[in-house]
């Protein structure tokens, strides 16, 4: 089945210590998406790619950084993780901007960031 | 600023029908989605509206006023497992999706 993966799906770091999140979709979707999202709150966007072009938002902090190799593969970096970076990271893709055409957003299972 | 309100939090009996509503403010509209998000979860897609009036699908419909700013999300026979958040994000002008902070359903038995 066609699908968006993320890996792992629970991270503990330490303050500080650097940290990499991936996320892979079978979906050949051309845009692929970082959210933040804390308990009881919206999902905070973070940056998003269309194909190889990047879109930061922004209020996203410089400490969160993004690649993506190529069309399966997206990572979200943290540099320095604080305390207030704990949080469940989404990985979503679609097909072109979500609304054009009422695309849809596919997420991923999501990653629980804990940091001690 | 850019704004989307829903209720923090509903409760409702197993069976029965639930209305949740959603209003927006934003710089331009290009649709709005409904998602559920069950605890721990990921978001998963359950309707697009971006003509007013009513889109109907099994169990679940959602309904538009583009001129009112305003959207909700009915669900019908009730089962438990229908306990979850609902997520309302309406797509800007720039096709940017500004989402709401959910509304958490509650089912009793």
């Amino acid at each position: 089945d066609a699908m968006v993966i993320q890996n792992p799906r629970y991270q503990v770091t330490q303050f500080g210590k650097p940290v990499t999140l991936s996320c892979s979709q079978t979906l050949n979707h051309n845009v692929m998406y970082w959210y933040q999202q804390k308990s009881s709150q919206a999902p905070k966007l973070l940056f998003h790619y269309y194909d190889k072009d990047f879109n930061n938002e922004a209020d996203t902090p410089d400490n969160f950084q993004s690649r993506r190799p190529n069309t399966s593969f997206c990572f979200l970096d943290i540099r320095s993780p604080g305390l207030g970076d704990a949080a469940m990271y989404l990985c979503a893709t679609s097909i072109s901007l979500a609304g054009e055409g009422g695309n849809e957003q596919f997420f991923g299972p999501g990653t629980r960031l804990t940091v001690l | 600023g850019q704004n989307i309100d829903q209720p923090t939090e509903m409760t409702a009996t197993e069976g029965a029908i639930v209305q949740i509503n959603c209003t927006y403010q934003t710089s331009g509209f290009n649709g709005l989605f409904w998602y559920q998000q069950h605890a721990g979860e990921a978001p998963t897609f359950l309707s697009y509206n971006v003509l007013d009036g009513l889109e109907e699908k099994g169990r679940f419909s959602s309904f538009l006023s583009r001129s009112k700013g305003y959207s909700y999300l009915l669900l019908k026979e009730l089962q438990m497992k229908d306990s979850a958040s609902y997520l309302c994000a309406v797509t800007d002008s720039n096709y940017q999706l500004i989402w709401g902070a959910g509304t958490k359903l509650i089912i009793k038995p």
